[in-house]
């Protein structure tokens, strides 16, 4: 089975650093997905990571380490645009098992 | 096309009707997926399509539940006899796929949104 944890909502202020949660345990493992999906739109894809370690694209980050089943997305200077869900997404051969989300509220 | 396509990107039907949600994924794309996702709720896998073939239907919710792709490109999720638990946005995603893992992301479509009434 699945089982992807993350915080249901968190709020920052603009320009500030937000890190964002994800532990997971699955029953297999191909890769870590980070997605963002605004209000009523698509989700889209922002980090992937297969190996343990920090990858970094612009001011977004986002970390795995396979043997603790845990994942983080780091978002730096918070714009008002960032406020959005945050998926956290474990890929299993084919399948992508999504967490239930994290609703990210910039504040001014 | 450019993008993963779906259609209608609203429905409104009455309870017990049956409906029909379309997706195009884009081209060459050989993986696709359908999710749910109820308000304030995270994405809930409903079937994966390899080609023309549904190796995964588990996601369904139940046998009123059905989806085909034709040609490896269009898909069709069907609905019949509505129940308003069904209502939610439905979503398409299509991925290339090889080495029995797809190959990078999933590219999702705006979604439709159905409201049973």
């Amino acid at each position: 089975g699945q089982n992807i944890d993350q915080p249901t909502e968190m709020t920052a202020t603009e320009g500030a650093i937000v890190q964002i949660n994800c532990t997971y345990q699955t029953s297999g493992f191909n890769g870590l997905f980070w997605y963002q999906q605004h209000a009523g739109e698509a989700p889209t894809f922002l980090s992937y990571n297969v190996l343990d370690g920090l990858e970094e694209k612009g001011r977004f980050s986002s970390f795995l380490s396979r043997s603790k089943g845990y994942s983080y997305l780091l978002l730096k200077e918070l714009q008002m645009k960032d406020s959005a869900s945050y998926l956290c997404a474990v890929l299993n051969d084919y399948k992508l098992s999504f967490g239930a989300g994290t609703t990210v509220t910039v504040r001014a | 096309g450019a993008g993963v396509s779906q259609s209608p990107s609203n429905k409104v039907t009455e309870k017990g009707k049956d409906v029909e949600l379309r997706c195009d994924p884009i081209s060459g794309h050989t993986a696709l997926y359908w999710y749910r996702q109820s308000l304030g709720q995270g994405l809930e896998f409903l079937i994966y399509f390899q080609g023309n073939s549904a190796p995964d239907k588990s996601g369904l919710p139940s046998d009123r539940f059905s989806a085909e792709r034709t040609g490896g490109s269009v898909s069709t999720l069907t609905i019949q006899r509505t129940q308003q638990e069904d209502s939610a946005v439905y979503l398409c995603a299509s991925s290339d796929f090889a080495g029995g893992t797809i190959t990078g992301e999933l590219f999702f479509g705006e979604g439709s949104r159905l409201t049973v009434l």
